[in-house]
């Protein structure tokens, strides 16, 4: 069985400030691995994936995430936090199978203060 | 617009009664998964379809049941509902085969159970 831990509901910074949201993921295959963010009163949006190849990987709004094996982690980061990152964002991990499906983290609430 | 519609967006019922939630996919997309979202459970996964046949099912309780049409679009039905079954109900759709696309979400239905 799979599964993810995402350390911290909330996390709060400043505006212009790093952002790290920490993901670790329990799984028994190479995994596939994906970070969603979801806005108020929204669907999921895909942020960015990793599936083979580059470690390192960039998604969409100035965000990027690194797969590291050795310490099973695929932590979500942003050199500086803008007001409209605030949301709440989901790590999921899945089998490397086309027919897998997707488990969910529990989430984390990014905060952006001025 | 994701390109996978769900409606209706919002739903009010009372305790006892059924309901039926409906999801059309992304144009293209065979697979669709039913995802069920509340403040203490999370996302979790209910049940997967592809092409019209049943791929996987997750903690989908056995007061649910879903089915996929020949034309692809999906319908989640809740009956005997309880007070517990209020949550944010998602729909979303992949590239048969494609998991590496990551999925499409829907922008959701709420239900209320009252």
């Amino acid at each position: 069985a799979q599964s993810v831990t995402q350390l911290g509901s909330h996390v709060s910074v400043s505006e212009g400030a790093l952002v790290l949201l920490r993901c670790n993921y329990s799984s028994s295959v190479p995994p596939y691995l994906f970070w969603y963010v979801q806005y108020p009163n929204q669907g999921l949006q895909l942020l960015l994936k990793y599936t083979t190849g580059a470690t390192l990987v960039k998604g969409i709004n100035g965000f990027e995430a690194e797969f590291k094996k050795s310490e099973t982690s695929f932590h979500l980061t942003k050199p500086s936090a803008h007001m409209s990152d605030a949301a709440e964002y989901f790590c999921a991990v899945s089998r490397p199978s086309g027919y897998s499906t997707l488990t969910f983290g529990k989430g984390t609430m990014l905060l952006v203060s001025p | 617009d994701s390109g996978v519609t769900q409606t209706p967006k919002h739903l009010i019922t009372a305790t006892g009664q059924r309901v039926t939630l409906r999801c059309s996919p992304r144009s293209g997309d065979l697979s669709v998964y039913w995802y069920q979202q509340s403040l203490d459970q999370g996302l979790q996964f209910l049940i997967q379809y592809y092409n019209g046949e049943e791929r996987a099912k997750g903690n989908i309780l056995e007061r649910f049941s879903a089915q996929q049409f020949p034309d692809l679009h999906s319908e989640l039905n809740l009956s005997s509902l309880e007070l517990g079954d209020s949550a944010l109900y998602f729909c979303a759709s992949s590239v048969a085969g494609a998991l590496s696309y990551g999925y499409t979400f829907g922008s959701g239905t709420r239900l209320t159970v009252v």
